[in-house]
This record gives structure tokens, C-alpha cells and sequence, in this order.
């Protein structure tokens, strides 16, 4: 069975630029979720969907968005790209997502370079 | 604020000499505790998930226990390959803005041969 799939897998922007990352689930797999990584802060909760619809939101600001299409399949988009966002960007995909007890199974990421 | 931490934050060990790690947690309902180990560039690949106090899971060298308030990943006779970062996890009830998953900052483990 293939595992969640993230591309691309590097990505150099510039300050200001916006940038599109997606995601391909685990066949079967209707929950992704999306998580920053970074050194400091570890990982951080941006947002969940499940059957295209956002189910829960963490504190990022406005910049960050995301969408589900009806294939379960996910993209995030990071619009006026600032510094602070280079990390390491994980999507994540289960069956039942939310607090179903079911594991979520992570991608590669995408490492997002801001300069 | 629900909180999950893990200590030691990083662990130097020889071959086969065993140790532990500690995750411990304050939660306001737990509805399971994952592991995980993440190697550099990669992400983090699930081990093993944990639901009541006194359930244990064993996986090759690795065995995960849980209590009341945290859990323990015991690895025995450890090699060079188990060298990674391991993270633990707990599910909470749904709709914070934390997630339903809240990560530990992990624990950074060496293994020298």
C-alpha cells in the first residue's frame, strides 16, 4: 500500500511569494491533517479536513490555507510568504482523523526555504 | 493548556546498553498516546499507539508502557539503526486548537557502536 505522498519535497521562495504544497493519502483515507515543524516549536497543528471540509484550525494566521478535493487528496497554501516560514511542512493522513483513536501517518514533508 | 513533554531531550547511548524514555503528559481526557521515530529529512513513521494505563506494546528492541499521567519507551540492547528522534503523542477530544494531537518535542537518540 503507498504511503502519503508530499511534493514537492524542496521549495525556495522568496519574502512575499505565495506557494502551494500537496498532499496524497493513504488509499482508504479520508482525514489529513497538515503540521509545521521547525527546531524551536517542534510540531504544530495548522488544520484538519475530512470528506472536504475543515474540521479544526490551529493558530496560524489567515495566510495559511488549506482545501481537500473529493478524491481525499490535499493542498496548503501559504500566501505573502514571510521568513518565519521556512520549515518543514507534514501532512498527515488517517482513517477517521479527529479524536477516532486511529494513528495519522506522515508523509515526507516538504521543506519550504524562505528568503 | 494541554502539555506533553519528553525527557531526556537528547540520549547518547553504547550498543546494547538499555535505556529508557519518558513522556509525560497533562491532558483533561486522554484518548491515546502514540510513538513515533523520525529520522533526518523524513517523517515521522508511527510505532506504536497506547489507549489505557497498564497496556504495553513491544516492537523488535522497543517496548512502550503507559500510566495515569505517562509513558515510558524502554529499548533493550540498542543498535547504531535505532539512532533517531522519537516523538510521543497524545489524542485529546476533539476541536481545540492544539489539534487532537499533541506532539512532545521528542527525544534525540544516539546509538555508538
Amino acid at each position: 500500500k503507498a504511503g502519503v505522498t508530499q511534493t514537492p519535497r524542496y521549495l525556495i521562495k522568496t519574502r512575499g511569494q505565495q506557494v502551494t504544497l500537496s498532499c496524497s493519502p493513504i488509499s482508504g483515507h479520508r482525514s489529513v491533517s497538515w503540521y509545521q515543524q521547525t527546531p524551536g516549536q517542534g510540531l504544530q497543528f495548522l488544520f484538519e479536513y475530512f470528506s472536504e471540509t475543515q474540521r479544526n484550525k490551529g493558530n496560524f494566521p489567515g495566510r495559511f490555507s488549506g482545501r481537500q478535493f473529493s478524491n481525499s487528496r490535499s493542498e496548503m497554501n501559504v500566501s505573502t510568504l514571510e521568513l518565519g516560514d521556512s520549515a518543514l511542512y507534514l501532512c498527515a493522513s488517517s482513517l477517521s482523523g479527529g479524536d477516532g483513536g486511529s494513528p495519522l501517518h506522515f508523509g515526507n514533508g516538504t521543506r519550504l526555504t524562505v528568503t | 493548556e494541554d502539555q506533553v513533554t519528553q525527557s531526556p531531550e537528547a540520549l547518547r547511548l553504547q550498543e546494547g546498553e538499555s535505556s529508557s524514555l519518558n513522556c509525560s503528559y497533562t491532558v483533561s481526557g486522554l484518548r491515546g498516546l502514540f510513538w513515533y521515530r523520525q529520522d533526518p529529512g523524513k517523517g515521522p513513521e508511527f510505532l506504536f499507539t497506547l489507549y489505557s494505563a497498564g497496556e504495553e506494546k513491544e516492537k523488535e528492541r522497543l517496548k512502550a508502557t503507559l500510566t495515569k499521567k505517562e509513558s515510558f519507551l524502554h529499548i533493550t540492547a540498542p543498535k547504531p539503526e535505532d539512532s533517531a528522534t522519537y516523538l510521543c503523542a497524545v489524542q485529546v477530544p476533539y476541536g481545540g486548537s492544539q489539534g487532537n494531537l499533541i506532539f512532545g518535542k521528542g527525544t534525540k537518540l544516539s546509538v555508538k557502536p
